[in-house]
């Protein structure tokens, strides 16, 4: 099956810098490539997401590369304030059957 | 927004006990899913379901869990004997259709003593 590996396991940035976490998978049929924050108790959302057909997304301070050669993926945020703190999982999957495979997670601390 | 909830937020029941965790996706989505995630880990795949019937399971659903869509709204997941080990926050999602984006309810934080 399905494995997705994330790091840092932990990231700590000033605000106003930028914050990059990086995904690797193993799948070469994986085609959908989410990340998702989680603030401690809260359930995870949706913050950016990639499908294969596409190298890169962008939202505002929000940006996703896929490499699907080297089958990376990363999730780029720039100018970063501390109510990005939370931690963010990055997920691989296809269909059928779509389980998301997720990565351990990275806890991004913005430090004012 | 509509959203994916889940009852009751938290769960304490005790080792060997039957619990069921329930969850109402979002209303026109047809695909659900739980996962659970142990504290301070990963979010864990248990099931996907679809159509009325289980489409993906993963190692962790073993034949003392189940799933089930009594009506239109509620999807709910059974453990019927559960263990230390089940301790764990439950998340259920649901999808408008395979290969989108999920939406994740706020979880169930199921506590067996």
């Amino acid at each position: 099956g399905e494995n997705v590996e994330q790091h840092p396991s932990t990231l700590s940035v000033q605000e106003g810098d930028s914050a990059v976490i990086k995904c690797t998978y193993s799948d070469s049929a994986s085609n959908y490539f989410p990340w998702y924050k989680q603030e401690l108790g809260k359930r995870p959302q949706l913050i950016i997401d990639i499908r294969s057909n596409v190298g890169e997304k962008k939202d505002q301070r929000i940006a996703v590369t896929l490499n699907k050669t080297a089958k990376h993926f990363s999730l780029h945020i720039t100018e970063t304030q501390p109510e990005d703190s939370a931690v963010y999982f990055c997920a691989a999957s296809r269909s059928p059957g779509n389980q998301f495979y997720f990565g351990t997670g990275t806890s991004l601390t913005v430090i004012p | 927004e509509p959203e994916v909830t889940q009852t009751p937020s938290h769960q304490v029941t005790q080792m060997g006990q039957e619990v069921i965790l329930r969850c109402v996706p979002i209303s026109n989505h047809l695909y659900f899913y739980w996962y659970r995630q142990i504290l301070g880990q990963k979010v864990e795949f248990l099931v996907s379901f679809y159509n009325n019937e289980i489409s993906e399971k993963s190692e962790i659903f073993d034949d003392q869990f189940s799933v089930e869509r009594p009506d239109g709204s509620n999807f709910t997941l059974k453990i019927r004997s559960t263990k230390l080990e089940d301790s764990a926050m439950y998340f259920c999602a649901s999808s408008e259709r395979a290969g989108n984006e999920q939406y994740f309810g706020p979880g169930t934080r199921l506590t067996v003593t």
